[in-house]
Order: C-alpha cells, then structure tokens, then sequence
C-alpha cells in the first residue's frame, strides 16, 4: 500500500516553461488537494477536487490548473512558471467528511524556477 | 488567508521536558487537526478534536480546545529528540477544505 505518490521529487524549471506535477493514490480516497509550502507560511491551498471530473479553486490558485480526469490521480500544471513558484509542493487526500478528517500527504515536489 | 496561526513559531527544550505549542483561528470550525512533519518529508497526522470536544489524549500527546477562544493547545510529554520536527495545527469549517497555520519548529536537545 504506497498511500500518496507524488513525481517528480525535484525538479527545476527556466521562467516560461510548463510542467505538469503527478499525484497518485491507491487508497479509493474521493478528496484530493494540492498544497504549496514556503517558508514561514505553512501550507497553503492551490486547488482541490470532492471527486472525479470536479475541481475548486483554493486560497491561491493563479498560475496553476488542475484536472482530476480519474479517481486515483490528481494533477497540478504550471502553464507559465515564474519564480514565485519556486517552492514545496505538497498532494493530499482524504475520505469524504462523515466518514474520516484525517489528511494522508505525499512526500512533496521541490520545484524551483529561475 | 491562514486559518490557524501557531505559537510559538519556534521551541527549543531538553530532552524529557514538556513541550506546549498554541494555535488560534479566526472563524467557527468543525474540527482541529494537528500534524507533524520532520525535514524534507510530508505531513503526518497526529490527533484530531471536534468541536464539541474539550480535550483529548493520544499516547504523550494532549490536545484542548476552547471554542469561545478559538484557540487549542498541543503537549507533549516527556519530550524526546525523535520529537524534533515541525507542529501545524490544521482546521476544517465545511467538510471540503483544511487549512493550515505556519507551524511552530520544535527542537528537541538531547
């Protein structure tokens, strides 16, 4: 049981360039999120998705898509990187409410953009 | 922005002391989660409140919450070096979204 898989673990970009980040569950999880991480900020929510087909924006969405195109996967694409996107990228995911809180993360993507 | 802010932002203690760090958040919340993450890897969680809970215990951890102070508290007892990692207290309103603090950086010496 992997849990949350995230690839790549590192990566790094030129300004402009596009990307995609990969995030795979294998525990049937309807919830899924996408967090970035910098210094002295904590986790912050880029976007997140309550199922298949469906996804919201979160706290801090510009310069980002996401699509949930199966149950399993969830992915985070920079269209345009720029350097404020430098940072730790974090996926999560989780049961529905009612039937479990708890989040279950992956090991994060260090990406930097220069 | 941040729903939970901790404090404080960053504890040294010795080996075998208690360890206390706070977080307060700003709107009405279902539950309150705290997490843990050591260096360079993800979160782990920890221990979740609801909010019609005032206390709870797991294991060296101790957790309260005062709703009318939108406030909670994290202890852990006995501390040990193997504790040395970052704290993030996480909340939840409506079902869908968790948001975190900046986290308090605790440093256990041995």
């Amino acid at each position: 049981n992997a849990g949350v898989t995230q690839t790549p673990k590192f990566r790094v970009l030129k300004t402009g360039q596009s990307m995609t980040l990969l995030c795979a569950q294998d525990m049937n999880h309807e919830y899924m999120y996408w967090y970035r991480q910098d210094p002295g900020m904590g986790l912050r929510l880029i976007h997140y998705s309550v199922g298949e087909g469906t996804t919201a924006k979160g706290e801090v969405p510009d310069g980002y898509n996401v699509s949930r195109l199966k149950k399993q996967n969830f992915l985070l694409g920079l269209e345009s990187a720029a350097p404020s996107q430098t940072s730790v990228y974090f996926c999560a995911s989780k049961r529905p409410r009612g039937v479990g809180e708890k989040l279950f993360f992956g090991s994060g993507t260090q990406l930097s953009v220069l | 922005s941040q729903q939970g802010e901790e404090d404080p932002q960053a504890l040294s203690i010795q080996e075998g002391e208690n360890a206390t760090m706070n977080c307060s958040y700003k709107t009405s919340i279902n539950n309150l989660q705290w997490y843990r993450q050591n260096s360079g890897r993800g979160l782990v969680h920890l221990i979740l409140i609801r909010s019609n809970e005032r206390e709870k215990h797991s294991g060296r951890l101790r957790v309260t919450l005062d709703t009318s102070k939108k406030s909670s508290s994290l202890l852990i007892t006995a501390s040990r070096a193997a504790d040395t990692a970052s704290y993030f207290c996480a909340t939840s309103r409506g079902g869908f979204k968790t948001i975190f603090g900046a986290g308090t950086r605790l440093f256990v010496k041995a």
